[in-house]
């Protein structure tokens, strides 16, 4: 069974400082991995998607993840954290052989503090 | 503007009764999906959809029914089997076929149960 796990379920960080917030995976096939960012009270919102492309992935945003299948991990970061981006983020794994469902970490509430 | 809409955005149920969420896209999507999200738990995924006419038990679909008569519009019915219904429902809808396409989210429905 596909599965992911998000270390930290709150993470605080000064604002110019990096964000660095951590998911591992447990697939037995290759994964399509996915981060989404959930403001208060609304739905969740793209951040970016690892589909096998390209190891090192960009969005929306300025954050970045990096594919590694040495260590299981699909991490989310970016360089400078601003104000803006204190949210919940979500780390998911795409269940394979159809319907295309996903499975959610259990999230990482991020806190950007001046 | 393309997107999902769901209705209402905060609804109060009294124990035993029954209620529907409503969730409606315009995105010509062929998939749609009921997740529950509470806190410290991520997102669990209730029923969904593939094409009109035809829905899948998810993860943790008891005391929850759908129906899908329309493409556009996947509702949820809650019943008074659901023992524990407050929760934050999210519904989602996404293309099919390949199985790594985005799932896009409507903005949520809070239910409370007084």
């Amino acid at each position: 069974a596909q599965s992911v796990t998000q270390l930290g379920s709150h993470v605080s960080v000064s604002e110019g400082a990096l964000v660095l917030l951590r998911c591992n995976y447990s697939s037995s096939v290759p994964p399509y991995l996915f981060w989404y960012v959930q403001y208060p009270n609304q739905g969740l919102q793209l951040l970016l998607k690892y589909t096998s492309a390209a190891t090192l992935v960009k969005g929306i945003n300025g954050f970045e993840a990096e594919f590694k299948k040495s260590e299981t991990s699909f991490h989310l970061t970016k360089p400078s954290a601003h104000m803006s981006d204190a949210a919940e983020y979500f780390c998911a794994v795409l269940l394979t052989g159809g319907g295309n469902k996903l499975t959610f970490g259990t999230g990482t509430q991020l806190k950007v503090e001046l | 503007d393309g997107g999902i809409t769901q209705s209402p955005k905060y609804l109060f149920r009294k124990e035993g009764q029954n209620v529907t969420l409503s969730c409606e896209q315009n995105l010509n999507h062929d998939a749609m999906y009921w997740y529950r999200q509470d806190p410290g738990q991520g997102l669990r995924l209730i029923y969904y959809s593939q094409i009109v006419n035809d829905f899948q038990k998810g993860d943790i679909a008891e005391g929850y029914s759908v129906s899908r008569e329309k493409k556009e519009s996947f509702p949820l019915t809650v019943t008074s089997a659901q023992k524990n219904p407050t929760a934050f429902y999210l519904c989602a809808s996404s293309t099919s076929g390949f199985s790594y396409n985005e799932q896009f989210f409507g903005p949520g429905t809070r239910l409370t149960v007084l």
